[in-house]
């Protein structure tokens, strides 16, 4: 079966240390990833994209994330946590029925910044 | 410029009622698509619009969601007969048609409670 697992629900950081949020996905296609950020009560916000172009991905706010084909892994990372980052983080796959762009959601990570 | 619009932003409606939700996607944006959050389902996809294909409705939960898109750009989200487990909040994303066809930029969402 195709999908897209994120492997922690929760993760609580200390503000200036580093954060992991995990993801892998299955897929028989080569989908298209992304990681989008949801704060309280707002939309979705793209942080960033995977187009193949290359495996370490660099998006907004000081989020980055590295596509490993052999783990089929597309992991967040930030190397300090501000205060602000506190928010859900969902990784996304398009394609991953091998056609359209439908977007399948992780269930998503939430993420919890103390100081 | 402006980026998708929804709109009501929160709708309370009693079991039994029609509801309509509204989107309007970035200007020049040829797909959108409308999505629903819930507690107990995460994000899941309802129906997608590309041009003037007809729509890939697989993802609509039961006869009484439809959608429609007027003029290739306002798209209308109908919930007939509304039941409590419709409470959700319901997303609106569009993307063009350019080289990032895959990118889908997310509204703030309509938070429908049923009673």
């Amino acid at each position: 079966a195709q999908s897209v697992t994120q492997l922690d629900s929760h993760v609580s950081v200390s503000e200036g240390t580093p954060v992991l949020l995990r993801c892998n996905y299955s897929s028989s296609y080569s989908p298209s990833l992304f990681w989008y950020v949801q704060h309280p009560n707002k939309g979705l916000q793209l942080l960033l994209k995977y187009t193949s172009a290359a495996t370490l991905v660099k998006g907004i706010n000081g989020f980055e994330a590295e596509f490993k084909k052999s783990e089929t892994s597309f992991h967040l990372t930030k190397p300090s946590a501000h205060m602000s980052d506190a928010a859900e983080y969902f990784c996304v796959v398009s394609g991953l029925t091998g056609g359209g762009n439908k977007l399948t959601f992780g269930t998503g990570t939430q993420l919890k910044v103390e100081l | 410029g402006a980026g998708v619009s929804q709109s009501p932003s929160n709708k309370v409606t009693e079991k039994g009622k029609d509801v309509e939700l509204r989107c309007d996607p970035i200007s020049g944006h040829t797909a959108l698509y409308w999505y629903r959050q819930s507690l107990g389902q995460g994000l899941e996809f309802l129906i997608y619009f590309q041009g003037n294909s007809a729509p890939d409705k697989s993802g609509l939960p039961s006869d009484r969601f439809s959608a429609e898109r007027t003029g290739g750009s306002v798209s209308t989200l109908t919930i007939q007969r509304t039941q409590q487990e419709d409470s959700a909040v319901y997303l609106c994303a569009s993307s063009s048609s350019g080289t990032d066809t895959d990118t889908q930029y997310f509204g703030p969402g309509t938070r429908l409670t049923v009673l």
